[in-house]
């Protein structure tokens, strides 16, 4: 069965260092979405991507954060400045499509410590 | 603006009891709503999801969940929880474009054997 899938599983990193969190979302799939949870807190949308451009993005999700699909399978998050307040488990999902009956497949999550 | 709210972070039952996780949504709009279930070390999997007609809706594993509008609510129940079912389960809110999800801050189930 078709899954996205991310790594790596755990990044570990010194504020202010620059990372790259990566994706393959299901190959057949047009939609991409990152999503990230602070632990004890909701899971937060931050950015959708279609087309090779942002469509929607959210407040957290400022001049510190991009996203890119480098080539035909991945999609990156990139951090270019990590702060503290970056730690969190990073979910990249992916949908066929955009309607609400397009199911949006998430992968098993990166967990982001910075130190 | 749309929010959800998942009361208990955390439930345990029995195993063979009634499972009830609660969920109450703020939406302008008529909203859709799911439910997601995420298993240790893997992805958030959709265990059902309310768009429109039927209001009580069923998904995989014996749960099922009623959209109630007078009561803003997306309560997910399965009669008799079963070990395999502890986990991570998260409610969520979309518009009718879909587009990004809005979760609630989960509750985590426990089953005692």
């Amino acid at each position: 069965e078709p899954e996205v899938t991310q790594t790596p599983s755990h990044q570990v990193t010194q504020m202010g260092q620059e990372v790259i969190l990566r994706c393959v979302p299901i190959s057949n799939h047009l939609y991409f979405y990152w999503y990230r949870q602070i632990l004890g807190q909701k899971v937060e949308f931050l950015v959708s991507f279609y087309n090779n451009e942002i469509s929607e993005k959210s407040e957290i999700f400022d001049d510190q954060f991009s996203v890119e699909r480098p080539d035909g399978s991945n999609f990156t998050l990139k951090i270019r400045s990590t702060k503290l307040e970056d730690s969190a488990m990073y979910f990249c999902a992916s949908s066929e499509a955009r309607g609400v009956n397009n199911e949006q497949f998430f992968g098993p999550g990166t967990r982001l410590t910075v130190l | 603006a749309q929010s959800v709210t998942q009361l208990g972070s955390h439930v345990s039952v029995s195993e063979g009891a009634l499972v009830l996780l609660r969920c109450n949504y703020s939406s302008s709009v008529p909203p859709y709503l799911f439910w997601y279930v995420q298993y240790p070390n893997q992805g958030l999997q959709l265990l059902l999801k309310y768009t429109t007609g039927a209001t009580l809706v069923k998904g995989i594993n014996g749960f099922e969940a009623e959209f109630k509008k007078s009561e803003t609510s997306f309560h997910l129940t399965k009669p008799s929880a079963h070990m395999s079912d502890a986990a991570e389960y998260f409610c969520a809110v979309t518009l009718k474009g879909g587009g990004k999800l809005i979760f609630g801050q989960g509750t985590e189930l426990s089953v005692k054997p």
